[in-house]
Order: C-alpha cells, then structure tokens, then sequence
C-alpha cells in the first residue's frame, strides 16, 4: 500500500531556531496536510494544502505541497518551548473511499529553553 | 465545546475480556473513524465511517468490531482483548465534501493496556 517517509525522525534544537520537516512518497497525493500531537493529546491539524505547489502559513509554521505532488516540508521559524510534539504528515486522495488518509510515522521535535 | 470526547480515557484489561471504547462528537459530522497509535508507528486506521449507516475496514480492524450508533456517536469494540491490542485508541470525525474530509478533529485518546 501506499507510504510515506517522514523525516526526520527526531530533532533537538535550540530555542529560537528554524525547523525543517519533511514528508515524501512514491505516489502521487491530492493534498497534504499536517497535523501536531502534543505529549498526552490528539493530534490537531496545522495546515491543510490542496494545491501543488500552493505555500501556506499559519503564524511561525510555513507549508509547502510539492511541485510533483509526491512531498511536502513544514518549516518552524523562530521555535519556541511550546513547538514541543510531534509533527505528523499525511496525504490524501479525495474521491473515492474516504478511508485514504495516510498518516507518515511522525516527526518528534524537542525544544531547550 | 466539546469537538470530540472518548470515554474511557484510561483502562486496564485481562488478556480474553471485552470492552466498548465510545465516542462522541457534537460538530454535526457525517464521518467518523477509529486509528490506533503505537510507538513508531504513526496513527493506523482501524474502522472508519463515512457516513451514518455506513461502516468501512481501515488497515488494522482485526479483533476490532465498530457500530455507528447515530450520527453523533461511534463505538469500537474489543471482543477479546489480546496485549497486542496494548495502545492508545483515537477517535476523529470530518466533515463531508469533495476535497476536505483529511480535516480531522481528534480526540484527546483512550489508552488502553491489556496484560
């Protein structure tokens, strides 16, 4: 079935600086979205992005769905401590079975004050 | 509000006993699903349900029996509890459209052990 690759796997930064993640896949995907998990939550949607090559902001997060509608990145400027979770990806084709939502395995960041 | 609400949120069981996890959302959704989520494993689909009336098999819905008991409510069953079943149970609903049923609102997770 379909995957997709998230990576990194985890990160540890500094407060203040930029986050880069991204999401990749071997088949093509309507949209993308991402979603945050903080520790003993469920996730919560960020951006949602139904375009390729539509960039979307939501305050310090930027997405971007990829021009060949096979990757996605996420991008955190400035982090802050409460950035703190884990980022999911997941990717979707519309129509059809509404059961195709595919979650990547996440991405779990980790912020020093 | 509400959004989505899962009791209970907590629970321990033997090995061989049955149990009911609910669900409930107060946004007006017609889908409903069920995931599971394990360490390192992302979010799985165990059942989902489009629409009232309508269940679906997601990834993972071995062991696993749902029943969509009105538009607000969606239940996952357990029938025979097994420790692979150990996890933490998620419920989400959207809404129906075209192109925006991949906005879920989850909620906030059952976490289930099975010794």
């Amino acid at each position: 079935g379909q995957q997709l690759n998230q990576s990194p796997q985890s990160m540890f930064i500094q407060e203040g600086e930029d986050v880069s993640m991204n999401c990749t896949s071997s088949s093509i995907f309507n949209t993308w979205l991402w979603y945050k998990q903080e520790p003993g939550e469920g996730p919560v949607l960020l951006i949602a992005l139904y375009k390729a090559g539509e960039l979307t902001s939501n305050g310090r997060l930027t997405a971007q769905f990829g021009i060949t509608r096979k990757d996605s990145f996420l991008n955190i400027s400035a982090s802050i401590p409460s950035d703190v979770g884990i980022y999911f990806c997941a990717g979707q084709n519309y129509g059809g079975s509404q059961g195709n939502l595919i979650f990547g395995k996440g991405t779990k960041l980790s912020v020093k004050p | 509000n509400a959004g989505v609400t899962q009791t209970p949120k907590f629970q321990v069981l033997k090995t061989g006993q049955s149990m009911t996890l609910q669900c409930a959302q107060d946004m007006n959704h017609n889908s409903m699903y069920w995931y599971r989520q394990d360490p390192g494993m992302g979010l799985r689909l165990i059942y989902y349900s489009a629409s009232e009336g309508t269940t679906d098999k997601g990834e993972v819905p071995n062991g696993y029996n749902v029943s969509r008991l009105n538009k607000r409510e969606f239940s996952l069953r357990l029938e025979s509890a097994a420790p692979s079943q150990t996890s933490v149970y998620f419920c989400a609903s959207s809404t129906t459209g075209p192109s925006r049923t991949g906005e879920l609102f989850f909620g906030e997770g059952s976490r289930l052990t099975v010794l």
